[in-house]
């Protein structure tokens, strides 16, 4: 099993939709991101959680929300989907101390007509 | 700021031959990361190898090493015998001691040619 797993994996759906993605991960890590890719770019830090109390916002947190509802779970929605919003979305966890290698799930395509 | 910098979009190497892949960064502290990530075309983000800042020896994993260069901040990934499946987009990133995210590089396309 993966140790950060993400649902789902791929996603159409229309604009004006409220949207959840789902992130759990069995690392035991406390820190928790959630990133967007899109074509031909690096990755983008939407938001970010140190533990289950911390909710941080990252570069590009504009039509974004968080939960972390547990310390091995962390959402992402998107409360009103737009077509600039189609992108590839990482979920991604790493340790609470030092600079220490982040690891991502296999990521969400979302796109969004 | 932190920024990361990889010059080649993209790079050709024949099988079985060894590639090194670019990257600088720039960042005013002291203690930090510095990380490669293989994305191949299904899109997953895979974790290679890691530097930390005050590691005096390079890092090295399997067929990954990383060429650690402090003083040019520099950070080269080199592969050794290069395989078919090693083609895919090649990030550099890094981390500080108390940051928040990692900070990518635009990346570096390999294609491995038989």
């Amino acid at each position: 099993d993966a140790d950060v797993t993400q649902t789902p994996r791929n996603r159409i759906t229309k604009t004006g939709k409220r949207i959840m993605l789902e992130c759990s991960q069995t690392k035991g890590h406390d820190r928790m991101y959630w990133y967007r890719q899109d074509p031909g770019l690096g990755l983008r830090l939407i938001y970010y959680s140190f533990d289950v109390k911390d909710i941080n916002k990252g570069e590009i947190s504009d039509g974004y929300s968080v939960s972390r509802q547990a310390q091995a779970k962390f959402s992402l929605s998107l409360e009103s989907a737009i077509p600039n919003q189609t992108a590839l979305y990482f979920c991604a966890t790493s340790p609470g101390t030092g600079p220490r290698p982040q690891h991502f799930g296999d990521g969400t395509r979302l796109s969004i007509l | 700021a932190q920024k990361i910098t990889q010059t080649q979009p993209g790079m050709f190497v024949q099988e079985k031959e060894a590639v090194t892949l670019d990257c600088t960064y720039d960042t005013s502290d002291q203690s930090y990361g510095l990380f490669w990530y293989k994305q191949p075309s299904s899109g997953e983000m895979i974790f290679l190898i890691y530097q930390g800042s005050y590691d005096e020896q390079n890092a090295t994993e399997g067929r990954y090493s990383l060429n650690f260069q402090k003083a040019r901040k520099s950070a080269n990934l080199v592969i050794s015998a290069s395989q078919l499946g090693d083609s895919a987009m090649y990030f550099c990133a890094m981390t500080l001691e108390y940051g928040n995210k990692l900070v990518f590089g635009a990346g570096t396309i390999l294609r491995v040619k038989s």
